[in-house]
């Protein structure tokens, strides 16, 4: 088993739609939580943290934990064609040394 | 917004040449890190670095080397290039705790 699992993609909305991406992982001593964007060829963007349950908005996405249930997920409101691009998920340990990258699911937002 | 710095951009070299992939950050961050990803795939840990003169080799096996003298800068060298180094290499950085990352604009290196 992975230590971070992403649903597999690749996902795709109508635009408007709301995008659902989620995320689990196996270490319970995780603290950090973060949610990256990734258009094809180019490096990793940061667009949400979260480091304690609930949600968490900024703008359209929202970020939800439940760390007793082990998932972290990304909600894109709204969708635009612009949103198109894989995201990733990656969990700071417990001894918060290093991020551990799940996947990535890749999402298209149909225009 | 993060001042991580990577050069070239891109990267064409003949087998057999050595290369240094250039890195640097003006966050003062301690933690560094090196990533290969090819197009589509997953990223991969190649190298890492807590600190000046601290350099650890990640999950995937990399014929590559890194060094940490300063702070700021985190090159990787290649010694001698092969087509199987082909893919796209990502510097980041990161703070104290559990801090994010944050990524450079990467180096596409293509062996020709």
């Amino acid at each position: 088993q992975k230590e971070v699992e992403q649903n597999s993609g690749p996902l795709s909305v109508p635009e408007g739609a709301i995008a659902s991406l989620n995320c689990t992982y196996s270490d319970r001593g995780s603290q950090s939580f973060f949610w990256y964007r990734q258009y094809s060829g180019k490096s990793p963007e940061l667009i949400m943290s979260i480091y304690s349950n609930g949600d968490k908005e900024d703008g359209r996405f929202t970020a939800q934990l439940n760390k007793a249930s082990q998932y972290v997920s990304l909600l894109i409101r709204d969708s635009q064609p612009s949103d198109s691009a894989t995201y990733l998920c990656a969990v700071a340990s417990g001894s918060a040394r290093q991020l551990t990258f799940g996947s990535g699911t890749q999402l298209t937002v149909l225009p | 917004e993060a001042d991580i710095y990577q050069t070239p951009r891109y990267l064409v070299i003949g087998t057999g040449k050595k290369i240094t992939l250039e890195c640097s950050q003006t966050m003062g961050h301690d933690k560094m890190y090196w990533y290969q990803q090819d197009p589509g795939m997953e990223l991969h840990l190649i190298h890492y670095s807590y600190g000046v003169n601290s350099t650890e080799k990640g999950d995937l096996s990399s014929e590559s080397t890194v060094s940490r003298i300063r702070t700021e800068h985190f090159p990787l060298t290649l010694e001698s290039a092969r087509p199987s180094h082909t893919s796209q290499y990502l510097c980041a950085s990161s703070g104290q705790g559990g801090s994010p990352l944050h990524f450079g604009n990467g180096t596409r290196l293509t062996v020709t």
